[in-house]
């Protein structure tokens, strides 16, 4: 059975740092590996979706990494800013097309 | 274009009762999937109905749990005789295909209460 851990659970960053959230997954067998983004009230927001053939995705401020076979994830944030304040998720996808999910990261930046 | 919606964004129920969620999928995804959240957890999956395929129900936590949907479109998702541990976030997502590559698209959520 997947089980996704992500680390820490919460993090309070000054604005403008760049931060590194860890996910790491017990089962290598996954076709990608997504992160997400859920702010309070409303749904989730996908991020970066990483083919499990490929390395690193990137959007913007945001770099994501794959490394199937030690079997973690990281995602980068670039310069900090307070509407980066979310909980920050990451999902592995297995048969079937569902997703196992981490218990997510609680980012906080501040002014 | 509109995305995926659920309704009631909040219920608030005495133990006992049954509650009846409902998940609009975006227009001409043939996947649904229905997650639960509840408080300090992660996400859970519950079931996943992909086009006219018998539905996978792997995830329902007991046969109180059971959701329909209706050809490619609406799904309801249905707890009898509600108990307290049944108080999360549920939340709904589709995707295009249903195949494994592609990105879900989730709603909003119901947040469940139960009394």
């Amino acid at each position: 059975k997947q089980e996704v851990t992500q680390i820490p659970a919460a993090l309070s960053v000054p604005e403008g740092e760049n931060l590194v959230l860890n996910c790491s997954f017990t089962d290598s067998a996954i076709y990608n590996l997504q992160w997400f983004r859920q702010d309070p009230g409303k749904g989730l927001t996908s991020l970066l979706l990483i083919q499990s053939s490929q390395r690193e995705q990137t959007s913007g401020r945001l770099n994501a990494s794959l490394d199937k076979s030690s079997g973690r994830s990281t995602l980068y944030i670039a310069a900090s800013q307070p509407g980066d304040s979310a909980t920050y998720l990451c999902a592995a996808t297995g048969t079937a097309s569902k997703l196992t999910f981490g218990t997510g990261t609680r980012l906080q930046v501040t002014l | 274009g509109a995305g995926v919606s659920q309704s009631p964004s909040n219920k608030v129920t005495e133990k006992g009762k049954d509650v009846e969620l409902r998940c609009d999928p975006i227009s001409g995804h043939t996947a649904l999937y229905w997650y639960r959240q509840r408080l300090g957890q992660g996400l859970e999956f519950l079931i996943y109905f992909q086009g006219n395929s018998a539905p996978d129900k792997s995830g329902l936590p007991s046969d109180r749990f059971s959701a329909e949907r209706t050809g490619e479109s609406v799904s309801t998702l249905t707890i009898q005789r509600t108990q307290q541990e049944d108080s999360a976030v549920y939340l709904c997502a589709s995707s295009p295909s249903g195949l494994a590559g592609d990105t879900q698209y989730f709603g909003p959520g119901t947040r469940l209460t139960v009394l």
